[in-house]
């Protein structure tokens, strides 16, 4: 079974720093593109970042207006993908969720862990 | 980026009944390598979205094939027939042809 569970969520003040953890199991980690999309209040979805196999020299993709305060990783050994995230906003509230991608989709989705940022 | 525009934003339906939902792209979904990466996925209440449809018109792993997907280019469609109340929730289609991959608003799917 194939299972992506998500941790480190919080409340945190703006201008503070949080890292989520995805761990996962039931797949080949090694040679998966993982992904990190959240959702916002408004119930939109909004891809963040991607990291892509040691095939692909884990190169890395971010949206445009997280680029510099967000930082994807991952952790082979581990079967984990992280995302740091630094100078959190108010907009960062969300729910994050981590997902693999598969050609083009995304096949499989954690729970998901929540975000709220808030002085 | 590519915009993704659904319609309706929410619909109602009887059980048993069927619907569809339209999904358009602000620019053409064909990849250079002549795939066309339309996803569809659902979000029941209280759950992550999970995977529907791929590459426009291709099932999913366990998914009924009460679902079906069409389209190409930059109009898609989603078509539920003979609806049962597992499948109210919100539908969202989703583009992973070019970065940043993005998703429509959602449609949601609710019983009359």
């Amino acid at each position: 079974e194939v299972q992506l569970v998500e941790t480190g969520g919080g409340l945190v003040q703006p201008g503070n720093s949080l890292k989520l953890s995805c761990a996962t199991s039931g797949f080949t980690f090694s040679t998966a593109w993982m992904n990190w999309i959240r959702q916002t209040p408004g119930k939109r979805l909004e891809w963040l970042a991607q990291i892509e196999d040691k095939s692909n020299n884990y190169f890395i993709s971010y949206l445009e207006s997280v680029k510099g305060r967000f930082t994807i990783s991952r952790d082979d050994s581990k079967s984990s993908v992280y995302l740091q995230m630094n100078n959190l906003k108010e907009e960062d509230t969300a729910i994050y969720y981590c997902t693999r991608l598969r050609r083009g989709y995304f096949d499989y989705w954690g729970q998901g862990v929540m975000v709220t940022v808030s002085s | 980026d590519v915009v993704m525009t659904q319609t309706p934003v929410s619909l109602s339906v009887s059980l048993g009944g069927q619907v569809s939902i339209s999904c358009r792209s602000s620019q053409s979904l064909v990849h250079n390598n002549g795939n066309t990466y339309l996803s569809w996925y659902l979000q029941k209440p209280g759950q992550s979205p999970q995977l529907l449809i791929y590459k426009v018109s291709n099932r999913f792993s366990g998914i009924s094939d009460r679902f079906s997907g069409s389209g190409s280019g930059t109009d898609f469609t989603l078509k539920i027939s003979r609806v049962e109340p597992d499948d109210l929730g919100v539908y969202y289609c989703g583009q992973g042809t070019q970065y940043p991959y993005t998703f429509g608003a959602g449609t949601k799917l609710e019983l009359k």
